[in-house]
This record gives structure tokens, C-alpha cells and sequence, in this order.
């Protein structure tokens, strides 16, 4: 089974604070992929990674930056922390193999911006 | 650009009993995916059903069937003998042939009644 870990399920930071969300991936998965999920708003598409070093731009990129080194490794920073950045970030990863292939996600991480 | 709508934010049915999740979906596009993922309370979000566009027939998977009319933009998840395990939110999302995304709609909360 794919299995797709974020580093943290519960994180609470300062307004300002640079934050970190990490997020690994065990299938040799080439996209990976960040989102938000707020109530009332499903998913929204930060940012995506469909190679190493690769990003684009998905529907709410601004205040977040992503980094991708490694082809497991997929993160998400927040330059200086907002309240209104305050939501749930659901990490993703598919492979390549087509269209039909589905986003298999982590667990989830919780933040809290005061 | 596609959109995906769930109209109803909440649902509810009694345990054995069906209910039918609606969703609907705008593109000027021909080939297409769409999904349908479920995401319990504080657990992973996992892949229900998926249907291809081109295929008129309707995607099955043991309880879960949808019903998609191409013609309608209507993609709408039946889900027979409810179990108590079925309570989650349920998201229906789309992708078009030639990417990686998806794109959601805002979800329906199921709530399963004893």
C-alpha cells in the first residue's frame, strides 16, 4: 500500500514564524502535491511537484513557497505565518501512469496560526 | 476553467438504508475523470470510485455505484446497506485527461443513523 506521511498531525506557530510542513511518500510516486482544506471550501490546490525540483503554481500559491530535493520528499513553507493561514493541509502523492491513476494523501496537519 | 458542485453539505440515512450523494461538474472538455473520495473523521482520505468519461457504463465498486450522465454533468454516489462505518465526508472531484490535478467540490458530510 502507498503510504504517504506528513510530519506533524497537530501544529500550533506565530503569527510571522517561518513554518515547515513535510511530507514523504514510499511509492516512488513522480507528482506530489499540497492542498487546503478549509469548511465549506473542499481542497484547494497550493502547489504541485510532478518531478524533482519541479513545482507549479496551483490555485492559492500566495504566502506559501514548496520545496522538492528529493523524489520522496515533498514541502510546503509559509514564509511568515498568518492567521489566516490557519487551516488543514492535506499532502498528496499519484504516479504517472495516466489519468486514471488516483491521489493516494497523508493524514493531514492540523495548524494553528495565534 | 472546470468546476465541481456539491450542493448538499450535509446528508444523512439510516444504517441498511441507500442514499444518494449528488455532485455536478462544469467543462467544455470531452475526456475526463471523476472521482469520488472519502475522508472519515480524523483518518485518511481514501479513493471510492472512479469513472472515465468515455465509458457509459457506470462504475461499481461492492455498495458503492454511481450514477454519471455525460450529457447532465451529473456524477451522483449511491450508497446501499449504510454501515455505520460509511459516516465521512464525501468529495467528488474531476480531472481532465492531460494533467496531474484535481479539482473538488466542497464536500458532503454523511452522517449514518443507528
Amino acid at each position: 500500500d502507498v503510504k504517504v506521511t506528513q510530519s506533524s498531525r497537530y501544529l500550533v506557530k506565530r503569527t510571522g514564524e517561518k513554518v515547515f510542513l513535510e511530507c514523504v511518500q514510499d511509492m516512488d510516486h513522480e507528482n506530489m502535491f499540497w492542498y487546503r482544506q478549509d469548511p465549506g471550501l473542499g481542497l484547494r490546490l497550493i502547489y504541485f511537484s510532478y518531478d524533482v525540483k519541479m513545482k507549479e503554481k496551483g490555485d492559492i500559491p500566495e504566502g506559501y513557497s514548496v520545496s522538492r530535493e528529493k523524489k520522496e520528499r515533498f514541502s510546503l513553507i509559509l514564509e511568515s505565518a498568518s492567521t489566516n493561514q490557519t487551516s488543514m493541509y492535506l499532502c498528496a502523492s499519484s504516479g504517472q501512469g495516466g489519468p486514471r491513476l488516483p491521489q493516494h494523501f497523508g493524514d493531514g496537519t492540523r495548524l494553528s496560526i495565534l | 476553467a472546470q468546476t465541481v458542485t456539491q450542493s448538499q453539505p450535509e446528508m444523512s440515512v439510516q444504517e441498511a438504508e441507500t442514499v444518494t450523494l449528488s455532485c455536478t461538474y462544469d467543462t467544455s472538455e470531452s475526456d475526463y475523470y471523476l472521482f469520488w473520495y472519502k475522508q472519515p473523521p480524523s483518518r485518511q482520505m481514501i479513493l471510492v470510485i472512479r469513472q472515465e468519461a468515455y465509458k457509459q457504463q457506470n462504475a461499481t465498486e461492492n455498495r458503492f455505484s454511481v450514477n454519471f450522465q455525460k450529457a447532465a454533468k451529473s456524477f451522483s454516489l449511491k450508497i446501499s446497506d449504510s454501515q455505520l462505518g460509511d459516516a465521512a465526508m464525501y468529495f467528488c472531484a474531476y480531472r481532465s485527461y492531460n494533467t496531474d490535478k484535481l479539482i473538488f467540490g466542497t464536500g458532503t458530510r454523511l452522517q449514518v443513523f443507528p
